[in-house]
């Protein structure tokens, strides 16, 4: 089954710089990558979403890419705030199959 | 415009119990799925139903079952608790149109066993 793995588990940015989040895959079949924020004691909160016809996608100061030969895909995360502050999880999906989360990342926007 | 909505929110029971958790998915929306997340870790897969039918079952034992009614809502029973069984318990809403599609959350229920 899909296995995805995701790095670092902590970040730590001043307020201003650029986070980068990356997850792999082992599944070649999944074709939906979505990330999704969880601040503290709340749900997770879907913040941008690529398909794997896709390479990248843009959302204001947030980007995702994706890499299919390699099969892994990072977000990026521009301009970074202090409400940026959250856990983020990457995910994949193949058709026919169940979403797998990461493990995911804790990142901290140090003002 | 109500977002995916979950039943208790907070529960606290002891070993051996049996409890039963609620969600009502999005207006339109005919897939949900069930995740457990235990702290610091990334949401499990539990089970997805599509118009009343098990679509999806995940690495669960048979502790764990779950049903959906004709106007979409659903259920997840868990038997038996144990200790580990608790976490924080989301349910996830989709259109179930098929193929791959966004998943949107539920506020959870935090499960405690005691």
């Amino acid at each position: 089954g899909e296995n995805v793995e995701q790095h670092p588990s902590t970040l730590s940015v001043q307020e201003g710089d650029s986070a980068v989040i990356k997850c792999t895959y082992s599944d070649s079949a999944s074709n939906y990558f979505p990330w999704y924020k969880q601040e503290l004691g709340k749900r997770p909160q879907l913040i941008i979403d690529i398909r794997s016809n896709v390479g990248e996608k843009k959302d204001q100061r947030i980007a995702v890419t994706l890499n299919k030969t390699a099969k892994h895909f990072s977000l990026h995360i521009t301009e970074t705030q202090p409400e940026d502050s959250a856990v983020y999880f990457c995910a994949a999906l193949s058709y026919g199959q169940n979403f797998v989360f990461g493990p995911g990342t804790r990142l901290s926007v140090l003002p | 415009d109500a977002g995916v909505t979950q039943s208790p929110t907070h529960l606290i029971k002891t070993r051996g119990q049996h409890v039963t958790l609620r969600c009502s998915p999005i207006s339109g929306h005919k897939s949900v799925s069930w995740y457990q997340q235990v702290l610091g870790q990334g949401p499990q897969f539990i089970f997805q139903y599509y118009e009343k039918e098990e679509r999806g079952r995940g690495n669960f034992p048979d502790r764990f079952s779950a049903r959906q009614f004709p106007n979409y809502s659903s259920e997840l029973n868990v038997n038996a608790l144990l200790l580990g069984d608790s976490a924080l318990y989301l349910c996830a809403s989709s259109l179930g149109l098929g193929g791959p599609e966004t998943q949107y959350f539920g506020p959870g229920t935090r499960l405690l066993v005691l």
